[in-house]
């Protein structure tokens, strides 16, 4: 258990509809970081929240927003779905800057994304 | 653009057998390389990691080996076991202020008894 939640565990929609994962990260992390793993694309880097500010972005489509809440957790938001949108999102946390291993990255379980 | 490329895509080991699996990557400036386990079902889990200033990092079973100048990067796993059996990533952190990953293609790695 690396000790990052996230809900709900699966998540069934249709397309056209919107959707909101919710992450918790580790006691003390200050970092969020958002990724989706799907068959084709590999695990893809989506977006970074460090204490409530947005700190990296990586392919993260136009219809996804994501934010990070002043008691840290952070929800990732996807609307106008498709079915190319199903998927596994990860949520990781990592310790804060300047800190022994804040590089290291601490993946939860994931949510389970299946647009019909 | 900022790619890690990963091989093979899948690996059959025999117990007590050497799994190996290779990463290049295409850009310097990356700074940190970790390893990732991935069983079905759950999140991928850090394994061991290298900084390029480091050529080899071992840690038990698994041995990171670092090759700066040939931007190569690889894993070793000693005595494969059957419990070893999941899906490797490696990755690459973009350097700076960024807890930014690029992740590799994945191998899945089988240990047969």
């Amino acid at each position: 258990d690396s000790g990052v939640t996230q809900t709900p565990k699966h998540l069934i929609t249709a397309t056209g509809q919107r959707v909101t994962l919710r992450c918790s990260p580790r006691s003390g992390d200050l970092s969020v970081y958002w990724y989706q793993q799907s068959l084709d694309q590999g695990l893809q880097f989506l977006i970074q929240y460090y204490n409530g500010e947005e700190r990296a972005k990586g392919n993260i489509l136009e219809r996804f927003s994501a934010q990070q809440f002043p008691d840290l957790h952070s929800e990732l938001n996807l609307s106008s779905l498709e079915l190319g949108d199903s998927a596994l999102y990860f949520c990781a946390s990592s310790p804060k800057r300047g800190t022994s291993g804040d590089n290291e990255q601490f993946f939860g379980p994931g949510t389970r994304l299946t647009v019909l | 653009q900022q790619q890690v490329k990963q091989s093979p895509q899948s690996l059959i080991v025999q117990k007590g057998g050497i799994s190996i699996i290779n990463c290049a990557y295409e850009n310097t400036a990356f700074d940190y390389f970790p390893w990732y386990q991935q069983f079905p079902g759950k999140g991928p889990a850090l394994l061991i990691a290298i900084r390029p200033d480091v050529s080899e990092k071992k840690e038990g079973r698994f041995t990171i080996s670092f090759n700066k100048s040939a931007k190569q990067f690889s894993l070793h796993i000693m005595d494969s076991q059957p419990g070893d059996s999941a899906t490797y990533f490696c990755a690459a952190k973009v350097a700076g202020n960024t807890g930014k990953l690029i992740f590799g293609q994945g191998t899945t790695l089988q240990v047969k008894p």
